[in-house]
């Protein structure tokens, strides 16, 4: 079965920082993933998606990047971290097209000082 | 641009009582997905159901039932005989179709249910 794995489950930081979150998939190949971010008491918003290997397209512009070095493994990141950029983030994988559902790690809760 | 509205911000009730949840989406496309997903205290969000455009049909899942209404653009969902583990926030979510271009997720402002013993 696929199982998706998101690390670390929680994050401080100091603003200036650079930061670096990493999402792994199992049992599944070439699946799309995701990057949301989940301000406190708010709904979700799609930050990145990639559908293959260095394949990224950003929804917003942000302090943020991500990258995808391998089929299932995908970062985000940051050289510099803003106050804004706190939040709860999530990473989410699919496979197949526009009716299959997406399925959510666990979650960063990120903070920043 | 597609969006999806979820009116309700919390919703507050005594186990046992019925929930019903709204969710009206706005989209171009003839063909789409909608989903419901629920977020438990601990975070992640764990998938629930998943409707096309093109079936109307209402479904019934153990207390869980949903209502799609393509006429109102409305995808409701109802917990009924609620519980305390039933407390979490609640996201619909509209999936706009991009071929084989991964399935772009738009989601509503979600609905904080809390059930209360």
């Amino acid at each position: 079965s696929q199982t998706i794995h998101q690390w670390p489950a929680t994050l401080v930081q100091p603003v200036g920082s650079p930061l670096s979150l990493e999402c792994t998939v199992e049992g599944t190949s070439n699946p799309n993933l995701y990057w949301y971010r989940q301000a406190a008491g708010r709904g979700l918003q799609l930050l990145f998606y990639s559908v293959g290997i260095g394949q990224i397209s950003s929804e917003v512009p942000q302090n943020l990047s991500a990258s995808r070095p391998q089929d299932r493994q995908f970062i985000l990141s940051s050289k510099k971290l803003l106050l804004s950029d706190s939040g709860f983030y999530l990473c989410a994988w699919s496979v197949g097209g526009a009716r299959q559902p997406q399925h959510f790690g666990d979650g960063t809760r990120l903070s920043i000082l | 641009a597609q969006k999806v509205t979820q009116a309700q911000t919390e919703i507050s009730v005594v186990e046992k009582e019925d929930v019903t949840l709204d969710c009206v989406y706005e989209t171009r496309d003839t063909t789409y997905y909608l989903f419901w997903y629920k977020q438990p205290p601990s975070g992640e969000l764990v998938f629930l159901i998943r409707r096309n455009s093109f079936d109307e049909q209402n479904e019934i899942s153990g207390r869980y039932s949903w209502n799609f209404q393509k006429s109102t653009s409305s995808f409701n969902f109802t917990i009924t005989a609620s519980q305390v583990v039933d407390s979490a926030v609640y996201f619909c979510a509209l999936s706009e179709v991009r071929g084989a271009a991964g399935n772009k997720l738009t989601f509503g402002g979600g609905t904080r249910v809390l059930v209360k013993p």
